[in-house]
């Protein structure tokens, strides 16, 4: 069964665009949504939690900008800009907040390429 | 540094053969899990291990706390067992969810 559905699931982004990705919670018993990014050289770093909707945070990191928005207990969204190196975003969600005893679970992935 | 390490980077088998794939950390311990990723596939939760030895099917996840390690066994690899292994441990320091750089299986038909 599919915990999230995220889109798109794949973008090319010319130099200078920002893009916009979407996560939708399929089953609300997980509502600690999160943002995570893989490099190239495919290591996974969190970026963001996010639990009620309102709730945004921004975040710079070597090769992309990042804004982070919980706009309902359902959907979660992430704008990024000014990147200059592809990754690929992966939203996930989980029962209790990171770091608590609880599993995580993992969209499908928004892989970015930059044009 | 690196609070997660795992070894080896990279493993290539032979189909049957067993792996023993590591992960060592250097932070206090809330939770551990295991997860396999496809190449060009999202991340599968294979084990949430915080401690002791859980098992499914081939595989078995070990949890030493105290020696600050977790460890998978695949026991008769498979060419599909081929993929990225990450562990990823969360900080009870610091409420985050930290991964390691991961392990590069290949099995050889």
């Amino acid at each position: 069964v599919t915990l999230l559905e995220q889109n798109p699931r794949w973008r090319l982004v010319p130099r200078g665009q920002a893009v916009n990705l979407r996560c939708i919670l399929k089953n609300s018993q997980y509502p600690w949504m999160s943002w995570y990014q893989q490099d190239l050289q495919k290591q996974l770093q969190w970026l963001f939690t996010l639990r009620s909707p309102g709730d945004k945070e921004v975040k710079s990191l070597p090769g992309a900008d990042y804004l982070a928005t919980r706009v309902t207990d359902t959907e979660l969204r992430l704008q990024v800009a000014n990147m200059s190196q592809g990754r690929t975003l992966y939203c996930t969600c989980s029962a209790e907040r990171q770091g608590a005893s609880e599993r995580l679970f993992f969209g499908h992935g928004t892989k970015l390429s930059v044009l | 540094g690196q609070q997660v390490q795992q070894s080896p980077a990279s493993l290539v088998l032979q189909e049957g053969e067993n792996a023993e794939l590591q992960c060592n950390f250097s932070t206090s311990l809330n939770s551990m899990q295991w997860f396999y990723q496809r190449p060009g596939g999202s991340l599968v939760s294979l084990f949430y291990n915080p401690s002791g030895t859980k098992h499914s099917g081939r595989l078995t996840s070990t949890t030493v706390i105290k020696e600050r390690r977790s460890s998978l066994h695949i026991s008769s690899s498979q060419t599909t067992d081929s993929g990225t292994y990450l562990c990823a441990l969360a900080s009870s320091n610091t409420n985050k969810v930290v991964f390691g750089t991961g392990t590069r299986l290949q099995v050889l038909p």
